[in-house]
């Protein structure tokens, strides 16, 4: 079964630095996907970034960058110039390529954004 | 607008009731998936239908029920039998097969015993 793994309950940032939220994740699967989510304290989970394991480029959006590093099964979030609004728990989740299994979520990092 | 719609957003429920979480989803997806958060656990899988009249269980399917009468609807029941039902609740749908991808969600519904 494939599992994924969240070793930082909880990170603070400074506002406008950079931080990195650490995900690792189990499979014998080739073809998948990695997704990070973001619920903030209204508890909507909102999808940030997605990468194709098939895909050798790290996906991007605006300030939101991953680091995919496939052989180590290693898939960190960086958050540039961090914002208040980024304070929220993120998770990291995996579902294989064929679409056909649930999406398996990490146990979340609390990031908290310092003023 | 497409979305998936949850309801009631607080439900309270007292000891040895039955009560049903509403999950409605209008994005013509396949698949609808039950989840329980508690504080440290992250998200935990309870059930999940990828078709109508079927559905299988998560990894805490124990004191659920679930029934897909319908493509759009995929009500979670929380039964007597469950001995800790204060969570919050979360439901998702997807697409499925070969490209399908990230998970839409409900905004959720907070469970607490009273």
């Amino acid at each position: 079964a494939q599992t994924v793994t969240q070793s930082q309950p909880e990170m603070s940032v400074q506002e406008a630095e950079t931080v990195t939220l650490s995900c690792t994740y189990d499979t014998s699967e080739s073809d998948y996907y990695l997704f990070w989510y973001k619920q903030p304290p209204s508890r909507q989970m909102i999808l940030v970034i997605r990468q194709e394991a098939y895909k050798q480029q790290n996906a991007t959006e605006n300030r939101f960058s991953v680091n995919f590093q496939k052989a180590a099964k290693s898939f960190s979030l960086k958050i540039s110039d961090s914002q208040l609004g980024d304070a929220a728990m993120y998770f990291c989740a995996y579902r294989t390529r064929s679409g056909n299994t649930p999406l398996v979520f990490g146990k979340g990092t609390r990031l908290s954004v310092i003023a | 607008d497409g979305g998936i719609t949850q309801s009631p957003k607080y439900l309270f429920r007292k000891e040895g009731q039955n009560v049903t979480l509403s999950c409605e989803q209008n994005l013509n997806h396949d698949a609808m998936y039950w989840y329980r958060q508690d504080p440290g656990q992250g998200l935990r899988l309870i059930y999940y239908s990828q078709i109508v009249n079927d559905f299988q269980k998560g990894d805490i399917a124990e004191g659920y029920s679930v029934s897909r009468e319908k493509k759009e609807s995929f009500p979670l029941t929380v039964t007597s039998a469950q001995k800790n039902p204060t969570a919050f609740y979360l439901c998702a749908s997807t697409l499925t097969g070969i490209g399908a991808t990230e998970a839409f969600f409900g905004q959720g519904t907070r469970l607490t015993v009273v």
